[in-house]
């Protein structure tokens, strides 16, 4: 398995500010997937991070709108940009892992509430 | 388009068994998940299909029919601590992977 951990786990920003989402796995990983959780619905993904790259977004999303980081092998930011409230959601940071078989792993999540 | 059915809800007895269905409509198969999700916590992993025919993995088991774009979820001796919603979730290739909007199940006493 994957132990992963997220930071903050929660926030209440200002609509107009940034907040950057920290997301740390204890052992490496080649892909790292972020997905958005509103209030009531299932996950959506955001883009997926792969180490050295540019990071491909899903339709719907887009790098100055959520810029990401992808430094090393074991972290990952995102960044909500000039946020709104619409973006209030919760962010969740996931990883894959392939030993045989195929296994996801999600973080605990950030809960952001933009006012 | 992309599209993944599964009840809202469902309400079963503790000590019971359950079986939460998932039709698929995509694009591209590489694989069916189930995750389980508790109130304010992430998703949990529960088993991947990638072929036809039943897994299983303790208390659960998850059933897939490529031909007929289904699976479900089987979850046994029903205990209150499964009170949960229940993620069908498929891989339409490369790292996409499309979840459904849940099934919450209610374990009652």
């Amino acid at each position: 398995s994957a132990v992963i951990s997220q930071k903050p786990s929660r926030d209440i920003c200002q609509r107009g500010t940034s907040l950057t989402i920290q997301c740390q796995v204890d052992s490496q990983v080649t892909m790292m997937f972020w997905y958005r959780q509103q209030p009531g619905q299932s996950l959506t993904l955001i883009a997926t991070a792969n180490q050295g790259s540019e990071a491909t977004y899903e339709s719907g999303f887009v790098i100055d709108k959520f810029p990401i980081s992808r430094p090393n092998l074991t972290f990952s930011t995102l960044t909500v940009s000039n946020m709104s409230p619409e973006d209030s959601s919760i962010y969740l940071c996931s990883v894959e892992v392939r030993r045989g078989a195929y296994e996801q792993y999600f973080g605990p999540g950030t809960r952001l509430t933009v006012t | 388009g992309q599209n993944i059915d599964q009840p809202t809800e469902m309400t079963a007895t503790e000590g019971a068994i359950v079986q939460i269905n998932c039709t698929y409509q995509t694009s591209g198969f590489n694989g069916l998940f189930w995750y389980q999700q508790h109130a304010g916590e992430a998703p949990t992993f529960l088993s991947y299909n990638v072929l036809d025919g039943l897994e299983e993995k303790g208390r659960f088991s998850s059933f897939l029919s490529r031909s007929k774009g289904y699976s479900y979820l089987l979850l046994k001796e029903l205990q209150m601590k499964d009170s949960a919603s229940y993620l069908c979730a498929v891989n339409t290739g490369g790292f996409k992977t499309i979840f459904g909007a849940g099934t919450r199940l209610f374990v009652k006493a």
